[in-house]
């Protein structure tokens, strides 16, 4: 059973417009979230992430947002570049006190693909 | 078998000592990922290696030393370690590099270096 779930497998957005990316999850456990960028023939790279205390963290043009009643969270891209064309990867984790202490859950990813 | 299977789990060490973290996988991935993740921070990226080449080295100092003796097994092996080196140690493996989906990580081995 997906513990981390990103129910749309590709997205397709307007250069300039905004990207939305979505994923749930199901164990009330995760207290640390994270997005992940991975362009094709690299490793996941760390993007932004957000504590269960904090229900919007913002870096630059990327934005993550925290609904924990609906498990929810999504990263918006303002506005979306054509090089932010890559798979984004949620991913969860339980960490609880001093640190992490749990593995780190992955979503399956969503393409984006950010058109001139 | 879905899983990626890193042991030790825990692992002291200290200054001088020489050791391995292993990593073993079974799903026919052809990709495979070393991460550090240190205490509230997420995991940065440290080697990939993509049909047993290392493709990708992000800086990583020499006292760690990837090894891919084959299409299952991903090592790293630890010398002369400092203790700011402690931390979780997180392998994950993919189909491919170029792959959008299956990409699964270990439980991690817990590394005090002391």
């Amino acid at each position: 059973d997906q513990q981390v779930k990103q129910n749309s497998p590709s997205l397709s957005v307007q250069e300039g417009r905004i990207s939305i990316l979505n994923c749930d999850y199901t164990n009330s456990m995760f207290d640390y979230f994270l997005w992940y960028k991975k362009y094709p023939a690299e490793g996941p790279t760390f993007l932004i992430s957000i504590s269960s205390i904090k229900d919007k963290n913002e870096d630059g043009r990327f934005t993550v947002f925290l609904n924990k009643s609906a498990k929810h969270l999504s990263l918006h891209i303002v506005p979306s570049q054509p090089g932010d064309s890559a798979v984004y990867f949620c991913a969860a984790s339980a960490m609880g006190n001093g640190g992490s202490q749990g593995n780190l859950i992955f979503g399956k990813g969503t393409k984006l693909s950010v058109k001139p | 078998d879905t899983e990626v299977t890193q042991t030790p789990k825990h692992l002291v060490m200290g200054m001088t000592n020489k050791k391995s973290l292993k990593c073993e996988q079974h799903m026919g991935h052809r990709a495979m990922y070393w991460y550090k993740q240190k205490a509230k921070k997420p995991p940065e990226l440290m080697f990939v290696y993509s049909y047993e080449k290392l493709s990708i080295n992000e800086s990583v100092p020499s006292r760690f030393s990837p090894e891919c003796p084959n299409s299952s097994l991903l090592n790293l092996h630890l010398h002369a370690l400092q203790p700011e080196d402690s931390a979780l140690y997180l392998c994950a493996s993919s189909p491919q590099t170029v792959t959008n989906y299956g990409y699964t990580f270990g439980s991690g081995t817990r590394l005090t270096v002391v």
